[in-house]
């Protein structure tokens, strides 16, 4: 069964701190994965999508990375801001199906000051 | 341009009430997609509409749950003889296309429905 699983369930850290979020899937054939940021009554955004091939990609202070081999992510948060705060989102493309996704529950990150 | 809205943002109804909520996509995006998304749950998967394709409506989780999307732009999504287990946050998405690995997803704000 295709699943996205994500590591904390929650997380607080202190402002100005760095953070790293955890994901792991058993999507296949995998196509790619993409990391989504959802604050608190919106809508997801993404931060980024990356492709088997890739093994890292950054997004001004988020940089996420990818083991296609081990299926496993993971989303770096650097000198957090209280802005970050908000539910950070896995969420992983096969290849049987172009749109539909398989989305993890999400790590509900807050920054306190 | 604008982004993708979504109405009402709040909707409190009895069970048994039917109710409609409304998506205004990306204009030129030809694919909008609806989720469902319940509280610690992931996004689940609900319908997904593609130019002038017949939808795939496989997540539809039962025959009460219906949408159509009029014109290639403006969808609705209907919930009819509303069940307590229907309450969650409704989100769309449209994308300008799904061809590709990279494609967007633009999401609204969702429309939070409690049914009491």
């Amino acid at each position: 069964k295709n699943q996205v699983e994500q590591s904390p369930q929650s997380l607080i850290i202190l402002e100005g701190k760095n953070c790293t979020l955890q994901c792991n899937y058993t999507v296949s054939p995998f196509s790619n994965l993409r990391w989504y940021k959802q604050d608190t009554g919106r809508g997801p955004v993404s931060l980024t999508i990356m492709t088997f091939s890739e093994n890292t990609k950054s997004n001004g202070r988020y940089t996420a990375t990818l083991d296609a081999d081990t299926k496993q992510s993971s989303l770096h948060i650097t000198a957090s801001q209280l802005s970050d705060s908000a539910s950070y989102i896995c969420v992983v493309s096969g290849m049987d199906s172009n749109y539909q996704l398989i989305w993890g529950a999400g790590t509900k990150l807050i920054i306190k000051p | 341009g604008a982004g993708v809205s979504q109405s009402p943002s709040n909707k409190v109804t009895e069970k048994g009430k039917d109710v409609e909520l409304r998506c205004d996509p990306i204009s030129g995006h030809t694919a909008l997609y609806w989720y469902r998304q319940s509280l610690g749950q992931g996004l689940e998967f609900l319908i997904y509409f593609q130019g002038n394709s017949a939808p795939d409506k496989s997540g539809l989780p039962s025959d009460r749950f219906s949408a159509e999307r009029t014109g290639g732009s403006v969808s609705t999504l209907t919930i009819q003889r509303t069940q307590q287990e229907d309450s969650a946050v409704y989100l769309c998405a449209s994308s300008p296309e799904t061809s590709g690995p990279n494609y967007e997803q633009y999401f609204g704000p969702g429309t939070r429905l409690t049914v009491t």
